[in-house]
């Protein structure tokens, strides 16, 4: 059960697009299409993202895009915003019931 | 609306035991997945154990198997996680999560905070 790779930050401007990878194995991401992501602002709880590689829960802005090529999944946040800015989470089915997380992101808008 | 409410946590010796409620609302509860995850103080997620909406399945992540143990009450909407022979490192804020299908987590409580500490 090991974590996810995760870059520890990420960062760009209003407007710009940014993508943070996440890392894992034929075990987990590259065994299943369970990938999900999950933004965090400080102090606050998770908020679910994308789930199952790239579908957008309702309620999340189609600046938000998933995607996933062999063992590494990617999210993409087009047209930044300053309210983007937050650590972002990836997490995948690892098999027998279990689930793994990434380290996590600190996505910055300058 | 879906609402996920922690109770249980506090200050514990180590080698002590706590246990965690999780009050549940506004889904179909007893047709749900439910998890729990923890985060360590400025650290990432962590996730701990996860029991099927019959709570037939439970499983558990490595660093937890053993001495934590995770159940639900249907006819109550309460999940729960005994937490035994607690460490140091089990220090974190505890979440519990709704996850009806996929593997994701749809909605998550505000967590409740465990510090183990002598």
């Amino acid at each position: 059960q090991s974590a996810l790779t995760q870059p520890p930050s990420a960062s760009g401007s209003p407007g710009q697009s940014v993508t943070i990878s996440c890392t894992g194995t034929s075990s987990d991401i590259g065994d299943y299409n369970y990938v999900s992501w999950y933004q965090q602002h400080p102090a606050k709880a998770p908020k679910l993202m994308i789930s199952e590689v790239s579908k957008r829960p309702s309620g999340v802005p189609d600046r938000f895009s998933g995607s996933k090529s062999g063992n590494t999944a990617s999210l993409t946040v087009s047209g930044l915003q300053a309210e983007d800015e937050a650590d972002y989470y990836c997490s995948s089915y690892a098999g027998s019931n279990s689930v793994v997380f990434g380290g996590g992101t600190k996505l910055t808008v300058l | 609306q879906v609402q996920l409410v922690e109770s249980g946590g506090g200050v514990v010796q180590p080698g002590g035991s706590l246990r965690l409620s999780c009050a549940a609302s506004g889904f179909s509860f007893s047709a749900s997945g439910m998890h729990w995850v923890r985060q360590a103080p400025g650290k990432g997620l962590e996730w701990m154990a996860f029991i099927r909406y019959h709570g037939g399945t439970k499983s558990y992540a490595d660093s937890v198997k053993g001495r934590f143990t995770i159940s639900r009450d249907n006819s109550r909407n309460t999940l729960y996680v005994q937490m035994d022979t607690l460490r140091v490192e089990d220090t974190a804020v505890y979440y519990c999560a709704v996850s009806p299908s996929a593997w994701r987590f749809d909605y998550w409580g505000q967590g409740t905070l465990v510090t183990v500490s002598s």
